[in-house]
């Protein structure tokens, strides 16, 4: 089936630093990928969806300046946390779909811990 | 290799039960997650098991049996707006997600 990774599984890092985030279709072209933020046993909140080439759309109550999201080729998206604080800690966690298909594929997540 | 399988689609009638079942091969485990995922929208969280046995949660139910890589998500009552798909996802020993494929349920009068 159909393979997403993200890279890092897990993060530390100190407050005020910015952290990168892949996540790559490994096996398929996605032209739309989504990025989610999950709290523990919580639904997982969508934070914004990309579509290849161009920008990303953010969902309400989410700073696109802070959480920079670039979706430049079809097989990789990456979510930049700007200037990270505590709370941004939290397990990210990105999904991608093939051109008009109806199944969204889910990476493995990554675990940021902001000091 | 860390794997998830749940069949692809299950159909089942309104007002009837509906069992759909989750095996899982992961590296080392730390509990087990079911969503629920209608069409657009983002996963919504259903249950999460740990330890063996039954929880309820009104019309849904979650078993898990961790000597046989098992699980299963238990829909009583169905109704229509139960038509979704339903996610089932492994936590590893890195804590790293393990995502079925999804089981699509269609909800027939």
């Amino acid at each position: 089936g159909a393979v997403v990774s993200q890279h890092p599984s897990w993060v530390i890092c100190k407050s005020g630093t910015s952290v990168k985030i892949e996540c790559r279709s490994l096996d398929f072209q996605a032209t739309t990928m989504f990025w989610y933020r999950q709290f523990p046993k919580q639904s997982l909140m969508l934070m914004a969806t990309s579509n290849e080439g161009s920008k990303a759309t953010y969902e309400q109550g989410v700073e696109k300046d802070k959480f920079l999201i670039n979706h430049a080729s079809l097989t990789l998206s990456t979510l930049t946390v700007t200037s990270a604080h505590p709370e941004d800690s939290s397990f990210y966690i990105c999904s991608a779909r093939e051109r008009e298909a109806d199944t969204q594929y889910f990476g493995p997540g990554t675990r940021l811990t902001v000091l | 290799g860390q794997n998830i399988d749940q069949p692809t689609e299950m159909t089942a009638t309104e007002g009837a039960i509906v069992q759909i079942n989750c095996t899982y091969q992961t590296s080392g485990f730390n509990g087990l997650f079911w969503y629920q995922q209608h069409a657009g929208e983002a996963p919504t969280f259903l249950s999460y098991n740990v330890l063996d046995g039954l929880e309820e949660k009104g019309r849904f139910s979650s078993f898990l049996s961790r000597s046989k890589g098992y699980s299963y998500l238990l829909l009583k009552e169905l109704q229509m707006k139960d038509s979704a798909s339903y996610l089932c996802a492994a936590l590893d020993s890195n804590y790293q997600l393990i995502w079925g494929a999804g089981t699509k349920l269609i909800i027939k009068p």
